[in-house]
């Protein structure tokens, strides 16, 4: 079975700090994709980052970057020099099979 | 281009009453999700279909629930009769399997059941 975990519920920094978020995830399909999503406070979803899983190639996206470690079953979100805009439910999630399995969130909070 | 159309966007109902929520996927996407989200469950997958055809509907809660596409751009969700548990927002997503299953979300529909 798939299995995406976030174990950060809840996370609060002051504007301008750095933050990572984390995920762990669990599957034994060789081949499979990982996402993450930002939910704002207006409720929509936004698709943030695909990475598959033959690609081990951190990637950078302005103020965001992504760590992709398959060694450790992790694909962590770092948000550099964070802004209040940036406060939102941010969800990682995995696919296999084309069924999406989301990890259970974690908020953060950007505080002026 | 449009994303994925959802409608109602907010709908308040009496228990018992029948809720049918309606999406619209992206033009040229062949996938269809319902998702369901609430504080207790986070985001539960209710059913998919490929090529309008249901494919895993092991998230659906109950027979009080049915999803239908009646055609490759349009897809209901319905539920009846409606319980209060039922309360949530419902995301509709979509997505063309040559892209690498990334699935884009429509905005949700937000139901209330009183």
């Amino acid at each position: 079975a798939q299995k995406v975990t976030q174990a950060q519920t809840e996370i609060s920094v002051v504007e301008k700090e750095d933050v990572t978020l984390d995920c762990v995830y669990e599957t034994r399909d060789t081949t499979y994709y990982l996402f993450w999503y930002k939910q704002p406070p207006s409720g929509e979803l936004v698709f943030l980052i695909r990475r598959n899983s033959f690609d081990e190639q951190n990637e950078i996206s302005g103020r965001y970057s992504w760590n992709f470690q398959k060694s450790t079953s992790s694909f962590n979100f770092t948000i550099t020099a964070s802004q209040v805009v940036d406060s939102a439910v941010y969800f990682c999630a995995l696919t296999g099979a084309q069924k999406l399995v989301f990890g259970q969130g974690t908020r953060l909070t950007i505080n002026p | 281009d449009a994303g994925v159309i959802q409608s109602p966007r907010h709908e308040v109902t009496e228990m018992g009453q029948e809720v049918t929520l309606r999406c619209k996927l992206i033009s040229g996407h062949n996938s269809l999700f319902w998702y369901r989200q609430t504080m207790m469950r986070g985001l539960e997958l209710l059913i998919y279909f490929n090529n309008n055809v249901p494919i895993d509907d092991s998230g659906m809660p109950e027979d009080r629930f049915s999803a239908k596409m009646p055609n490759a751009s349009f897809s209901t969700l319905k539920i009846q009769p409606s319980e209060p548990r039922d309360s949530a927002v419902y995301f509709c997503a979509s997505s063309f399997r040559a892209e690498g299953n990334t699935i884009y979300f429509g905005e949700g529909s937000w139901l209330t059941v009183v």
